[in-house]
């Protein structure tokens, strides 16, 4: 069975803390994604990576940043964690090129108070 | 920019009832569409995944529709039970990107 694994299902955290979140994917996946989901706002992409070592912005980068040094693992990283980065972050991860199928995580719900 | 809609945002049904679910997509150039189920406070669940070659795919009492010249695909589930309450969210590929929908929430009340 295929899967995507997030480290993580719930954290608490403080302001101005530095947070890993770690998505591993077993499909020898090109592509990973981070995401996060906020009520009336949908899914917004925050990075994603084609490849080891590369990355790419999406929608909303600000505040986050992202790591790949191995190509099934894709790490997200808030340097100073803020209030309104409080949500629920989701990993997902698909072969390269178009027609293939994104599989997802099961999320991590992180609050930073 | 890719835009995808989904219509509507709410939708409660009783037992047994046929339902249909609406996703519409302002590009026509995509690799696929797929649908996803939300439950929650979880991640998304892959239910059916049509390539853009392919008009219709099934999987138990889902079946899945794409025209791509409209820019529409449906999710037609039969014989709703409420085990299918949930959010079902759409998302249109357009090659390494994934255009999602902001989802229908889905209760099937007993």
């Amino acid at each position: 069975d295929v899967k995507v694994t997030q480290s993580s299902r719930y954290l608490v955290k403080r302001t101005g803390e530095k947070v890993f979140l770690e998505c591993v994917q077993d499909m020898d996946h090109e592509n990973m994604f981070w995401y996060r989901q906020d009520p009336g706002l949908g899914l917004r992409l925050i990075y994603f990576s084609y490849d080891v070592k590369m990355k790419e912005k999406g929608d909303i980068p600000e505040g986050y940043s992202v790591s790949r040094e191995k190509k099934e693992r894709f790490s997200l990283i808030l340097e100073s964690a803020s209030t309104n980065q409080t949500s629920m972050y989701l990993c997902a991860s698909s072969r390269t090129g178009g027609g293939g199928e994104l599989f997802f995580g099961e999320g991590s719900r992180l609050t930073v108070l | 920019k890719q835009e995808v809609t989904q219509i509507p945002a709410a939708l409660s049904v009783p037992e047994g009832e046929n339902l249909v679910l609406n996703c519409s997509f302002t590009d026509s150039a995509i690799y696929n569409l797929q649908w996803f189920r939300q439950d929650p406070g979880k991640g998304l669940t892959s239910l059916l995944l049509i390539q853009s070659s392919q008009r219709e795919q099934t999987s138990g009492r889902l079946n899945a529709s794409l025209d791509k010249s409209s820019g529409r695909s449906t999710l037609y589930i039969a014989a709703s039970q409420p085990g299918d309450s949930a959010t079902y969210l759409c998302a249109a590929n357009t090659g390494n990107q994934f255009y999602f929908g902001t989802g229908t929430s889905l209760t099937v009340i007993p």
